[in-house]
Formats: C-alpha cells, sequence, structure tokens
C-alpha cells in the first residue's frame, strides 16, 4: 500500500538555527508533494507545493527564503526550516496525492519542531 | 476565501453510545468542493477516514458516516456507537478536486474524542 515517512519525528532547535525535515514515500510515485504546518492551537496551513521538475509553490505568507523545499525525485522530498524561531514551532506535515484523481492524500507522521 | 469550522474542540462520549461531530464549510472560490474526514490517532500520523466528492452523496468507513449538505454547507461525523479505540482528533477537511489543485486542503481545527468506558 501507499506510505508516506517523515523524520526526523521531533526536534528541539535553539532560536535561530535551522532545522530539516525529510519525507519519504514508499509504494507510490511522490509526483507531488504538499508541505502543511500545524502551529498550536492552530489547524493545518498549506505551506508549498513541491513538484518534481517544477517550479515550487508557495502559499501567502510562506517564502522559499524561509522553507526551501528540495524535490529530486518522485520519492523523496526535504524542507528546511531556517533560522527557526518561535513562532515556526509546530507539527510539519508531508501529503502526498494518492492515485488518480481522487483528492486524497497520504500523510506522514510529521516532524515536530519545538523551538527554544 | 475558504474556511472549515468545527465548534467543537472536545468531545467526550461513553462507549457505546452515538456520536456527532459537526463540521460546515464555506468557499468563494471552488464550485465543486469536496469533503474529507481525515482522523489522528495518538501516536499516529495523519490519515483518510472518509471522502464524499458529490454533494448529496453520503460516506462511510469504519462505522463512521457524513453526508455532504450543500443546502446547509455541512459535513457532519456521525457513529451510532463508538468504541474506546475511536479516541482520536478528527479533522473535517475541504478540498478542489476539479480545480487542479487536488493537494490543497482546508482544515478545520480538529475535535478531540474522547470514549470513555
Amino acid at each position: 500500500g501507499a506510505l508516506v515517512y517523515q523524520y526526523p519525528r521531533r526536534t528541539i532547535c535553539k532560536s535561530g538555527t535551522s532545522m530539516r525535515m525529510e519525507c519519504q514515500a514508499v509504494g507510490f510515485q511522490a509526483t507531488s508533494v504538499a508541505w502543511y504546518r500545524q502551529s498550536p492551537q492552530k489547524t493545518f496551513e498549506l505551506i508549498a507545493l513541491s513538484t518534481v521538475n517544477s517550479a515550487i509553490k508557495y502559499e501567502q505568507n510562506f517564502t522559499q527564503e524561509k522553507f526551501p523545499i528540495s524535490h529530486p525525485n518522485l520519492s523523496f522530498s526535504s524542507m528546511t526550516v531556517l533560522n527557526a524561531y518561535l513562532e515556526d514551532r509546530g507539527l510539519y506535515l508531508c501529503g502526498v496525492p494518492g492515485l488518480g484523481n481522487t483528492g486524497q492524500l497520504y500523510f506522514g507522521e510529521g516532524s515536530k519542531l519545538t523551538v527554544l | 476565501g475558504d474556511s472549515v469550522t468545527q465548534t467543537e474542540g472536545q468531545v467526550t462520549v461513553s462507549e457505546s453510545k452515538s456520536l456527532i461531530i459537526n463540521c460546515t464549510y464555506s468557499t468563494t472560490s471552488i464550485a465543486y468542493p469536496n469533503l474529507f474526514w481525515y482522523v489522528r490517532y495518538p501516536g499516529e500520523g495523519l490519515q483518510l477516514l472518509l471522502k464524499v466528492i458529490t454533494a448529496g452523496q453520503k460516506g462511510s468507513s469504519r462505522g463512521f458516516e457524513a453526508t455532504y449538505n450543500k443546502e446547509t454547507t455541512s459535513f457532519h461525523l456521525q457513529k451510532a456507537s463508538v468504541q474506546e479505540s475511536d479516541s482520536a482528533v478528527y479533522y473535517c477537511a475541504l478540498g478542489d478536486l476539479y480545480g487542479g489543485s487536488n493537494y490543497k486542503l482546508t482544515f478545520g481545527k480538529g475535535t478531540l474524542l474522547t470514549v470513555t468506558p
């Protein structure tokens, strides 16, 4: 079946440092990967959509300068949170669209970022 | 813009009792919204519980049901008899299946369901 793995599961970093998280799809192709964030007391919000061999599309309030994304092949994507501060803490999820146009996303377990 | 509202942040239900988690949606940009319930069990990732693409249809999975009501813009989640294993956080979500953005989901804030023995 389709599975999505994310790592690390948890990271604690000092304010002003950076954190890289990875997303791997197993059993199906991740032509596109959607990165979401759930901040404390908030719901999931889309950061960006990454598509292999295409430009990465960032949502309003999120930039490549802050959240650079790499998507080198059909099974792997990574995103870095640069210069992390308190407002960047939360759970980061990667979601991969399933086969066919079903609208379903397969999510990883998430990478939880704590900023000290 | 698009939004999803879940009025209950937390719900506690006794085992074998019925459950309803409310969800309403609003969209100004999506001509044919599709609706989802995702669930996150403790220690696990976010996973799809059920989805409905067409207004008026009902989706069901694992004993849960939800009907896409376009008139009331609602997609309430119901279960006739809950079990302790249903304890989880439930998220209602709105998608744009036909608009070419099937990766972009608008989520509600989630409802934490606790089922007590």
